[in-house]
């Protein structure tokens, strides 16, 4: 069965500063991930996703991540982080043997300090 | 519609009642998912369905709870004899078809059992 762990439960960073989120799935082949931003009260977004082609992929807001097959990882990136971007953030994967329904990842509180 | 609706947003009801949720997915999405988010959890899987039948329902926590959809568009998700542990947010998703699709979340209903 398909899983993600997202290991960080809580980041802490300044504004301005780099940002890095953990994300790590098992599947034997290569899922669909994506990566999912969570504002209070309020749905899911979708920040970017991957399906196949360049491991590098952009998103919305200035978020980045990579698909790294070797570590089995799409960790999310930002190279400034803003006071805005506050939020619950969720890893997701959809693959064939679990129906390509997504599971996600039990997320990452990100706190900004001005 | 542009996204995908659901209602009511806020739902309280007494332990023992009945409850019914609805989801109207984006038009023309023939996968439609229900979600349940516990505070300060991730998302737990409920139900799946494809057009109007659900090949997944594995995530159903008990016999309680139920779903259907009708016309390949709204769901419902209902909650009979409501308990306390029953409290949570319930968000529904829909996508184009599954596989080489993301899914896209509506604002979710928060539920309180008292």
């Amino acid at each position: 069965a398909q899983s993600v762990t997202q290991p960080d439960i809580h980041i802490t960073v300044s504004e301005g500063a780099s940002l890095e989120l953990r994300c790590n799935y098992s599947y034997g082949a290569t899922p669909y991930l994506f990566w999912y931003v969570q504002s209070p009260g309020q749905g899911l977004q979708l920040l970017l996703k991957y399906f196949s082609g360049d491991t590098l992929v952009q998103g919305i807001k200035g978020f980045e991540a990579e698909f790294k097959r070797s570590q089995s990882s799409f960790n999310l990136r930002k190279p400034s982080v803003h006071w805005s971007d506050a939020a619950e953030y969720f890893c997701a994967v959809a693959a064939s043997g679990g129906s390509y329904i997504p599971t996600f990842g039990r997320g990452t509180s990100l706190i900004v300090h001005p | 519609g542009a996204g995908v609706s659901q209602s009511p947003s806020n739902k309280v009801t007494e332990k023992g009642k009945d409850v019914e949720l609805r989801c109207d997915p984006i038009s023309g999405h023939t996968a439609l998912y229900w979600y349940r988010q516990r505070l300060g959890q991730g998302l737990e899987f409920l139900i799946y369905f494809q057009g109007n039948s659900a090949p997944d329902k594995s995530g159903l926590p008990s016999d309680r709870f139920s779903a259907e959809r009708t016309g390949e568009s709204v769901s419902t998700l209902t909650i009979q004899r409501t308990q306390q542990e029953d409290s949570a947010v319930y968000l529904c998703a829909s996508s184009f078809n599954r596989g080489r699709t993301e899914a896209f979340f509506g604002q979710g209903t928060r539920l309180t059992v008292v």
